[in-house]
């Protein structure tokens, strides 16, 4: 199985601010044939079932707001928040859908200060 | 509009076979490439995988949880169904479905079923 490592465990940021998140796959999720990346993220809000955010690594999906932004490849890989809104108070998880099982990171918890 | 509610038996004590119920709009099993699979998530824990079947009826299972699991589908009423046999207080957890297609992540998933394992 693709192991996937997400840091930090937890982050607290202050509305308006910046915040990245890392998430490292213990296996390259770039297959060569496409030059795509088998990496997505999901935002997780208390109460509510994952919502898939970015896709190919850095393709946001239909409606998720340009502050969501994807980046890296191989095997290593980041989401960063723009400018973080308290709505925004979520856990990230990030997952590879290179090959079954698909697997995800442990998540990152966003607190809002 | 593509929607996905599971369903379940809330609580079921230890040894017994769990029965969930995937009941979709909006999508069929029955188009090439589209699949569903089922992912579970204790409380206050991480997402797991456990199987999905797809509109050919090839299916995959969690190597870490194969011999318990059987995952079947109803195209013509838009259902999917998982097994979990010989149950413990291990897979106490939320339990959810979600669309899949070939080559890509799932994208629409389901509210999620609460499942309580307990004597």
């Amino acid at each position: 199985d693709i192991v996937m490592t997400q840091t930090p465990s937890s982050q607290a940021v202050s509305a308006g601010e910046k915040v990245t998140m890392s998430c490292k796959s213990s296996q390259s999720l770039l297959y060569n044939e496409n030059k795509k990346n088998y990496l997505a993220w999901y935002q997780q809000k208390p109460g509510q079932s994952p919502k898939l955010l970015i896709y190919w690594a850095s393709t946001r999906e239909s409606g998720v707001p340009d502050r969501f932004i994807g980046s890296g490849s191989g095997t290593d890989f980041t989401l960063t928040i723009s400018s973080v809104q308290a709505e925004d108070l979520a856990v990230y998880y990030c997952q590879q859908y290179y090959n079954f099982p698909l697997t995800f990171g442990s998540g990152t918890k966003l607190e809002i200060k | 509009q593509v929607t996905l509610k599971e369903s379940g038996p809330g609580i079921l004590q230890p040894s017994q076979t769990l029965s969930l119920t995937c009941t979709f709009s909006g999508f069929s099993l029955s188009t090439y490439g589209m699949g569903v699979g089922w992912i579970r998530q204790p409380s206050g824990k991480g997402l797991e995988w456990l199987a999905n079947i797809w509109w050919d009826d090839d299916k995959y299972y969690n190597p870490s949880l194969k011999n318990r699991l059987t995952i079947s589908k109803d195209t013509s009423n838009n259902q999917a169904f998982l097994k979990i046999t010989n149950v413990d207080t291990a897979d106490t957890a939320t339990y959810y479905c979600a669309r899949i297609e070939g080559g890509s992540p799932p994208d629409y998933w389901g509210q999620g079923v609460m499942v309580t394992v307990s004597s």
